[in-house]
């Protein structure tokens, strides 16, 4: 049964960068592939981008071009997503999922518990 | 950009049938899984492929997706499919969301 499990909430000030980790056991980490996906306070789900570990590709929404980085590192089973440039606007929980895959059709199952990052200046 | 639209909301009787609604350019040329979330959790996925309900889903549980439009239908709604619901669909290698409809069993 794979788990992810993520980093605790952060409190940031506005400028700067958050990091936020998502620890994957049950499974073969590499073979995975991770997105990561923010949901603002009584707002929707958007997806930001995933990464491939076993090819290290990523991709991004357009949204955030230039802003966020996902990395993963095999040796410890562990996806990061890095935020830079916070404003107001990130306040949001953000999850990590692991992509499901059957026929040509992709999902997320599981998911992380969530990581409330909160801006405050 | 793609985009999926969703009602605000929905509102059912328990035990009847509540159906939400996703539209999309074409969207019955791709496949459509639905979400569902409750205050305070993380979203569990009730639906993948347009119409597969994953193991431990119950069978009230059904989806369907054709033209513009796929559709989660809830047969005998009980009070514990009262949460939000979210669409999801691929575009040119993008995750696209829905805006999420907030189902009320009433």
């Amino acid at each position: 049964q794979v788990q992810l499990v993520q980093s605790g909430a952060e409190v940031k000030k506005p400028g700067s960068s958050v990091k936020v980790s998502c620890k994957a056991s049950g499974g073969t980490f590499s073979s995975y592939v991770i997105h990561w996906v923010r949901q603002a306070p009584g707002q929707g789900l958007e997806w930001m981008g995933r990464i491939i570990p076993i090819l290290s590709i990523t991709n991004y929404a357009q949204k955030f071009q230039g802003r966020v980085t996902i990395t993963a590192d095999k040796s410890t089973n562990t996806a990061y997503m890095e935020l830079t440039s916070l404003r107001s606007e990130d306040t949001a929980v953000y999850y990590c999922a692991r992509e499901t895959s059957v026929a040509g059709t992709w999902w997320f199952d599981p998911w992380g518990q969530g990581t409330l990052v909160t801006l405050s200046s | 950009s793609y985009e999926l639209t969703q009602p605000l909301s929905v509102s059912v009787s328990p035990g009847q049938t509540a159906n939400i609604t996703c539209s999309g350019d074409k969207l019955g040329d791709k496949y459509a899984c639905w979400y569902q979330q409750k205050p305070g959790q993380s979203p569990v996925v009730v639906i993948y492929q347009d119409t597969k309900r994953p193991s431990g889903i119950p069978e009230r549980f059904s989806g369907s997706n054709s033209g513009n439009t796929a559709t989660l239908t809830i047969s005998g709604t009980q009070a514990m499919d009262e949460a939000d619901y979210y669409c999801q669909a691929w575009d040119s290698s993008t995750v696209v969301f829905g805006g999420g409809t907030k189902l009320t069993v009433l």
